[in-house]
């Protein structure tokens, strides 16, 4: 089945600087790739998603790159703020094969005023 | 306009009892999905569900857990015998009917069950 490992686990940056999580799958199939932000206690809230079609995706201060020959994609965070604090989970899904999303662990990130 | 609804939001059960998780998607949402999370670990799939079909419950213990997503009302996770390891937060997402979209899940606010 489909393997995801997302790096780092935990970041920490200065308020206004960059942040960038990278994910790879293992899956050539996988063709569609979201990214959730969890607020401690909360809901996975779904920011940004990609399809295999597509190699990059911006929104705003977020932008998401897919490389399908590594089989890998990032998030971008450009100008963080402190409410840019949470956890952050990468995703891969095969549309054609039910839908289920296989997560990464998960990157904690610390924004520092 | 609604998001995913869960209930309860906190559920407490003494080992041996049944815990019933219900989920209610959004609007013109038909596809369900059940995921758990372990403290400080990430989401995994347990079952995915659409009106009155198991479509992959490739995530789900083969014992004591079971789901449904009858044609009226929430769908249902369902745990018999708890034990302490079923403590965990429950999510359950929905997902669209557009073809184009169905792949797009929103999430619940979880159900976070302890198990003494």
């Amino acid at each position: 089945g489909e393997n995801v490992e997302q790096h780092p686990s935990t970041l920490s940056v200065q308020e206004g600087d960059s942040a960038v999580i990278k994910c790879t799958y293992s899956d050539s199939a996988s063709n569609y790739f979201p990214w959730y932000k969890q607020e401690l206690g909360k809901r996975p809230q779904l920011i940004i998603d990609i399809r295999s079609n597509v190699g990059e995706k911006k929104d705003q201060r977020i932008a998401v790159t897919l490389n399908k020959t590594a089989k890998h994609f990032s998030l971008h965070i450009t100008e963080t703020q402190p409410e840019d604090s949470a956890v952050y989970f990468c995703a891969a899904c095969i549309k054609a094969a039910g839908n289920k999303l296989t997560f990464g662990g998960g990157t904690r990130v610390l924004v520092k005023p | 306009n609604a998001g995913v609804m869960q209930n309860p939001r906190h559920l407490v059960r003494r080992r041996g009892q049944e815990a019933r998780l219900r989920c209610s998607p959004m609007k013109g949402h038909s596809h369900v999905y059940w995921y758990r999370q372990l403290p400080e670990e990430g989401l995994k799939f347990m079952v995915y569900l659409q009106k009155e079909n198991i479509i992959d419950e490739s995530g789900m213990p083969k014992e004591r857990f079971s789901a449904e997503f009858p044609k009226e009302g929430p769908s249902i996770l369902r745990i018999q015998q708890v034990v302490r390891g079923d403590s965990a937060a429950y999510f359950c997402a929905s997902s669209p009917s557009q073809e184009i979209r169905t792949d797009t899940q929103y999430f619940g606010p979880g159900t976070r069950l302890t198990v003494l």
